[in-house]
């Protein structure tokens, strides 16, 4: 596709339930981020993906969060016993760098709400 | 602790004229400064970049200017067009080969007809 996109737009869910987000990005791009933006906040950074590197889980709030790429593609960005401070938009974003140029093309994004 | 801050959550400007979005930052390891812009429910898109060896940088009606003694930039828009309406997001990067953006809270812009 022309851009990344992410599945699915907009997801609510029930306090304690597990949730999975989908993220597709540019065909050819090796890195891939994961943010999650909430309500007032600046863009937080979650995760690193890049190439065949062991991800930068850094960002990753607790242990409830992981992600994975299958494939050095498409990417799931899992939260289990989802609380309600999970709620927010979840931004995927993949990477292009070239002669000096350095740009992350993002997703629109997965509006998640727990109840 | 906020590294990048953007101070003023909202902006308002009239068509045509001059609209200023303003982003300090507190780490000197920061040497490329990114702005994207958001439109509700859509995911943020690269606008303008910037490095830190230079001290502006333009592209058609956008300029980038940082001051790196001040640890300050600020991103032009001129003029202004109610289409430029969004949010404008102030990012950096540390050190070669860094790949983690640091942003800032944004800035909502208004342009009034």
């Amino acid at each position: 596709g022309a851009g990344v996109s992410q599945s699915p737009s907009n997801k609510v869910t029930e306090k304690g339930k597990d949730v999975e987000l989908r993220c597709d990005p540019i065909s050819g791009h090796t890195a891939l981020y994961w943010y999650r933006q909430s309500l007032g906040q600046g863009l937080e950074f979650l995760i690193y993906f890049q190439g065949n590197s062991a991800p930068d889980k850094s960002g990753l709030p607790s242990d409830r969060f992981s992600a994975e790429r299958t494939g050095g593609s498409v990417s799931t960005l899992t939260i289990q016993r989802t609380q309600q401070e999970d709620s927010a938009v979840y931004l995927c974003a993949s990477r292009w760098t070239s002669g000096g140029t350095d740009t992350q093309y993002f997703g629109p994004g997965t509006r998640l709400t727990v109840l | 602790d906020q590294q990048v801050k953007q101070n003023s959550p909202s902006l308002s400007v009239q068509e045509g004229r001059i609209s200023i979005l303003n982003c300090d930052y507190t780490n000197s390891m920061f040497d490329y400064f990114l702005w994207y812009k958001k439109y509700p429910a859509e995911g943020p898109t690269f606008l303008i970049s910037i490095s830190s060896i230079k001290d502006k940088n333009e592209d058609g009606r956008f300029t980038v200017f940082l001051n790196k003694s001040a640890k300050h930039l600020s991103l032009h828009i001129v003029p202004s067009q109610p289409g430029d309406s969004a949010v404008y997001f102030c990012a950096a990067l540390s050190g070669a080969g860094s790949y983690q953006l640091t942003f800032g809270k944004g800035t909502k812009l208004s342009v009034i007809p």
